[in-house]
């Protein structure tokens, strides 16, 4: 069974980066066929999908966040990272890593991590 | 972008109740719709994909059914572990979620 399990610091200022790292288990993120994701959640709205990135490097980007968003991975240790820069209040949420992969039109999301809540404030 | 808009937001309900959640896309997405459960601390569960596809050991009073713009999910029996909030996703275009539908106890 794969488990994802973010991590990072849960209280981060405005105008600086929020970076938090996804661990995955049971699994290899230089698998093939599978999109290794970040969607957020801010408090009382509904999921927001951030982006993807494959295990070959390539990464597609919600247009709303693309000119703030990186995603990498690191193979190494089984991992990929989030970084959100200028961060404001408005980006204060849960954050979720999951597996995701190609159902015929686009992806769906099999494998979730818990989250982890990211709080932007002074 | 495609926009997705559930109702009921909150739903009050009793064990043993049949539920029903409607998710509506603002264009024809066919049948490019995932459900997924989202419970406090515990990683989202995937219910069902393409509309209708009952996720690898998901219960089977879960069902889900719909096309193009209008989606239901129905718990046919609500049992105490299915108190949780609901979220429809489009992936027609991109991937988009509708705002959720907490299932609450009546």
């Amino acid at each position: 069974q794969v488990q994802l399990q973010e991590s990072g610091p849960g209280l981060v200022k405005p105008s600086e980066t929020l970076s938090l790292t996804c661990t995955v288990s049971g699994g290899s993120v230089s698998s093939g066929s599978y999109y290794w994701s970040w969607i957020r959640q801010p408090p009382g709205k509904g999921l927001e999908w951030i982006g993807y990135i494959y295990y070959s490097g390539s990464t597609n980007y919600n247009p709303s966040l693309k000119s703030r968003v990186t995603i990498s991975v690191d193979t190494s240790r089984n991992q990929f990272s989030l970084r959100l820069n200028s961060v404001t209040a408005a980006d204060t949420a849960m954050f979720y890593c999951a597996r995701a992969h190609y159902d015929s039109s686009g992806l769906i999301f099999q494998y979730w991590g818990q989250g982890t809540l990211v709080t932007v404030s002074s | 972008d495609i926009q997705m808009t559930q109702s009921p937001s909150t739903l009050s309900a009793s064990v043993g109740d049949r539920v029903t959640i409607t998710c509506r896309a603002s264009q024809s997405i066919s049948r490019w719709l995932a459900w997924y459960q989202l419970k406090p601390g515990k990683a989202p569960k995937l219910l069902i994909y393409q509309a209708s596809n009952l996720e690898r050991g998901v219960p089977s009073r879960f069902s889900g059914s719909g096309s193009g713009p209008e989606f239901t999910l129905t718990i046919s029996s609500l049992q105490p572990d299915d108190f949780a909030t609901y979220y429809c996703q489009q992936y027609r275009s991109y991937w988009t979620f509708g705002q959720g539908t907490k299932v609450e106890i009546k």
